[in-house]
């Protein structure tokens, strides 16, 4: 079965700060995918960035970088000189080699709060 | 519009009532997801529809729920003799490609609260 924990569930950081989410993984498949998604209060999740497992180079997107470490089953998000507008909940997700038919695995979501 | 919508927004209901929910996806995406989102279980994975094949409704969390999606477009989520636990944000998501390797595109939700 696969899993993604994000362990933590609220993080609360002043404008202007660094904040890494964490997200760990579980998987037996070999190939997999894994994502980042941005749920501002709106409430329809926002797709952030999709990785695959043999692709381990780090990324980075203006303010967001994201590490994958696969010897730690992490991917790691961070926003580099938070703002306001980066608070929203984000969630991490799996997708294995099964398909459309097994849906996504998400983890449960970390609340980020940036404080001005 | 442009994205996936969903409706209502918001439903209140009486514990014992069926309810409806629907989704328009993004015109021309063939896949379309329903996941359930609540405090204590986050976000689950109800169904899968990829274009007219009937789904896999493995993952439903009774036989209360039903889904169906007409003409590979509009789906309705239905759920029968709601009970409180069933209170939750469902969401339903499109996507132009088969599989859950590529992004989904999401709706804002009905916020479902059973009284």
């Amino acid at each position: 079965a696969q899993k993604v924990t994000q362990a933590q569930t609220e993080i609360s950081v002043v404008e202007k700060e660094d904040v890494t989410l964490d997200c760990v993984y579980e998987t037996r498949d070999t190939t997999y995918y894994l994502f980042w998604y941005k749920q501002p209060p709106s409430g329809e999740l926002v797709f952030l960035i999709r990785r695959n497992s043999f692709d381990e180079q780090n990324e980075i997107s203006g303010r967001y970088s994201w590490n994958f470490q696969k010897s730690t089953s992490s991917f790691n998000f961070t926003i580099t000189a938070s703002q306001v507008v980066d608070s929203a909940v984000y969630f991490c997700a799996l997708s294995g080699e099964g398909g459309g038919a097994d849906g996504l695995t998400f983890g449960k979501g970390t609340h980020l709060i940036i404080q001005p | 519009g442009a994205g996936v919508s969903q409706s209502p927004s918001n439903k209140v209901t009486e514990k014992g009532k069926d309810v409806e929910l629907r989704c328009d996806p993004i015109s021309g995406h063939t896949a379309l997801y329903w996941y359930r989102q609540s405090l204590g279980q986050g976000l689950e994975f109800l169904i899968y529809f990829q274009g007219n094949s009937a789904p896999d409704k493995s993952g439903l969390p009774s036989d209360r729920f039903s889904a169906e999606r007409t003409g590979g477009s509009v789906s309705t989520l239905t759920i029968q003799r709601t009970q409180q636990e069933d209170s939750a944000v469902y969401l339903c998501a499109s996507s132009p490609w088969a599989t859950t390797n590529e992004k989904l595109f999401f709706g804002s939700g009905t916020q479902l609260s059973v009284l």
